[in-house]
């Protein structure tokens, strides 16, 4: 069975700082993995996906297999930032979602 | 591009009524998606379906009927509302393949009173 697990409820940094969002899965195949944001009053959107490679808003992210982490980093914290944020993952050849039980970042000016 | 589109925005039920939330996309999407989001859960997957007249449970099924009658639609029935449904609902629609982004409707915030 998947399971996410997203260890910080809370988590507060200052303007400038760096941030890490923790993401640890627990799947046997190779899973598929995301990282959703959800600013205020806005409607759940997509961030990043491993496979992809990319820095979105200057945020990474790197699947590490060995440790079953999908840890989202960001060397610069802004104000914009502060939302809540989930990772997720879906089972190879399936549909569903699972997600964290999120972390809500706030950036402190 | 209106995307994946939920009505309504706010909804205040008495316990033991029913009600239906809508959700529609417009991007003929083959899966959609029904989830409950509660503060220290995540969300939670209710209701998913495939295709049109195929649905299936996810992890938090009891108390809620789905059906997918079109491509583009896929509401969600609150059979006699309980206060521990009270809660935000997201409708989401996603296209078939691999790390295919899933779209999210804005939500259906219900209370049950």
């Amino acid at each position: 069975a998947q399971r996410v697990t997203q260890p910080e409820k809370l988590l507060s940094v200052f303007k400038g700082a760096p941030v890490e969002l923790k993401c640890n899965y627990s799947y046997s195949g190779s899973p598929e993995l995301f990282w959703y944001v959800q600013y205020s009053r806005q409607r759940l959107q997509l961030l990043l996906r491993h496979i992809s490679r990319e820095s979105i808003k200057g945020f990474t992210a790197d699947l590490n297999k060995g440790e079953t982490s999908f840890h989202l980093k960001k060397p610069f914290a802004q104000e914009e930032d502060s939302a809540m944020y989930y990772c997720a993952l879906r089972a190879t050849g399936a549909n569903n979602l699972f997600f964290g039980t999120g972390t809500r970042l706030t950036v402190i000016p | 591009n209106a995307g994946v589109t939920q009505t309504p925005k706010f909804q205040v039920l008495k316990t033991g009524q029913s009600m239906t939330l809508q959700c529609a996309q417009d991007m003929n999407h083959e899966y959609m998606s029904w989830y409950r989001q509660d503060p220290g859960m995540g969300l939670r997957l209710i209701h998913y379906s495939v295709g049109a007249g195929i649905t299936d449970q996810g992890e938090v099924p009891n108390g809620y009927n789905v059906s997918r009658s079109t491509t583009e639609d896929f509401p969600l029935r609150l059979l006699s509302a309980a206060p521990s449904q009270t809660s935000v609902y997201f409708c989401a629609s996603t296209r078939q393949g691999r790390n295919t982004e899933a779209f999210f409707g804005q939500g259906t915030r219900l209370t049950v009173v």
